[in-house]
């Protein structure tokens, strides 16, 4: 089936520690995203990238680090930098033309204990 | 600058009722596109529909319709007959200035459909 594929969907990491969410699509879409979700909060953009080898900070990169070695898959690493980082993260992609629409992986929890 | 506003917060309503879900947009830029997403419990947001600023014809899908009223700057989302499958949160967003990137969000209105 086509679509966006987001690992883990749950996740705990100790303070102190990187962690790597992986993001995979499959519908040769040319442009992806991460976003960020806090609870009662609409979501925020983290980093995004249009083509591959290149990418671009959003509203909050912060703390965040990127790669887009293939077209299919962009990998989001939450590094001890990120001050608060438990929340939801969105993994999504599109066709990358003004207006296109973006579709959504189903998310990963990531929780700091 | 680019905003969206959902003014209500949590909807709750018995089924069978009609909803209408709130959004307020605010852009400088002349071409624009509007979206409404759902996103149940299970956390996926999924894509309901995408309208561009040039057409302002509103739109049924089944039990959905949308009314895109430019005079307001106003996208609402009307659910007919609503039922507990539509318990979800919905958000709204926008994109434009050409940034395809850029989709801003509304915060989103949790509804809750009660049998």
């Amino acid at each position: 089936d086509g679509g966006i594929t987001q690992s883990p969907k749950y996740l705990f990491r100790k303070e102190g520690q990187n962690v790597t969410l992986s993001c995979e699509q499959n519908l040769n879409h040319d442009a992806m995203y991460w976003y960020r979700q806090d609870p009662g909060q609409g979501l925020r953009l983290i980093y995004y990238s249009q083509i591959v080898n290149d990418f671009q900070k959003g509203d909050i990169a912060e703390g965040y680090s990127v790669s887009r070695e293939k077209k299919e898959s962009f990998p989001l690493t939450v590094t001890s930098a990120q001050k608060n980082p438990t929340a939801f993260y969105l993994c999504a992609s599109n066709f990358g033309s003004s207006g296109n629409t973006i579709y959504f992986g189903e998310g990963s929890w990531l929780t700091v204990v | 600058a680019q905003k969206v506003t959902q003014a209500q917060t949590e909807i709750s309503v018995v089924e069978k009722e009609d909803v209408t879900l709130d959004c307020v947009y605010e852009t400088r830029d002349t071409t624009y596109y509007l979206f409404w997403y759902k996103q149940p419990p299970s956390g996926e947001l999924v894509f309901l529909i995408r309208r561009n600023s040039f057409d302002e014809q509103n739109e049924i899908s089944g039990r959905y319709s949308w009314n895109f009223q430019k005079s307001t700057s106003s996208f609402n989302f009307t659910i007919t007959a609503s039922q507990v499958v539509d318990s979800a949160v919905y958000f709204c967003a926008l994109n434009s200035g050409g940034s395809n990137y850029k989709l801003t969000f509304g915060k989103g209105t949790l509804l809750t459909v009660n049998p």
